[in-house]
């Protein structure tokens, strides 16, 4: 099956300053990647993800960037805000298989 | 639109007692997922359904652990007997076809077995 490593497992930036967060995948026929953003006690909630067609996706003050060559996707978010601190966890699937491989997460402070 | 609908929210039980835990998906949505997350094992993959038809359930840790999905809007995630190793925060997910679609998750259920 599908192996996700996510680094690091905690990130802690300056207000303002741009927060990177790293996902390496075993299966290079992995074609799905999303991230999730779980503020504390809350869900697990969609904030981007990239298919292997596109190898950079924005969203306002985040971006996605998916190298299939190397096999890793990196989580960008830019002006961070004291409302981005969360646990992040990225993610990724193959062409038939309905599940997702999730990162061990990255907990993400941002300071005042 | 109602998102994924769980309950109980919270759950405190003794060892020994059944655990029921239920959800309904969002609507129109054919593939069910159950998610156990705790601070040491991560969000751990317990059970998925496509179609209403258990996929995978390699991720159910022993047979104290069963689920259903007898139609296309209810699931349950039963344990029983519980134990205190089973405390966790328990979230159920939908999407829609399943492979390489977004996965929504449910608010969740904490269960708290003493």
């Amino acid at each position: 099956g599908e192996n996700v490593e996510q680094h690091p497992s905690t990130l802690s930036v300056q207000e303002g300053d741009s927060a990177v967060i790293k996902c390496t995948y075993s299966d290079s026929a992995s074609n799905y990647f999303p991230w999730y953003k779980q503020e504390l006690g809350k869900r697990p909630q969609l904030i981007i993800d990239i298919r292997s067609n596109v190898g950079e996706k924005k969203d306002q003050r985040i971006a996605v960037t998916l190298n299939k060559t190397a096999k890793h996707f990196s989580l960008h978010i830019t002006e961070t805000q004291p409302e981005d601190s969360a646990v992040y966890f990225c993610a990724a699937s193959w062409p038939g298989d309905y599940k997702l491989s999730f990162g061990a997460g990255t907990t993400v402070t941002v300071r005042a | 639109d109602a998102g994924v609908i769980q309950s109980p929210r919270h759950e405190v039980t003794e060892m020994g007692q059944e655990v029921t835990l239920r959800c309904k998906p969002i609507s129109g949505h054919n593939s069910l997922f159950w998610y156990r997350q705790t601070m040491m094992r991560g969000l751990e993959l317990l059970i998925y359904f496509n179609n209403n038809v258990p996929i995978d359930d390699s991720g159910m840790p022993e047979d104290r652990f069963s689920a259903k999905m007898p139609n296309a809007s209810f699931s349950t995630l039963k344990i029983q007997p519980s134990e205190p190793r089973d405390s966790a925060v328990y979230f159920c997910a939908s999407s829609f076809e399943g492979a390489g679609e977004t996965q929504y998750f449910g608010p969740g259920t904490r269960l708290l077995v003493l």
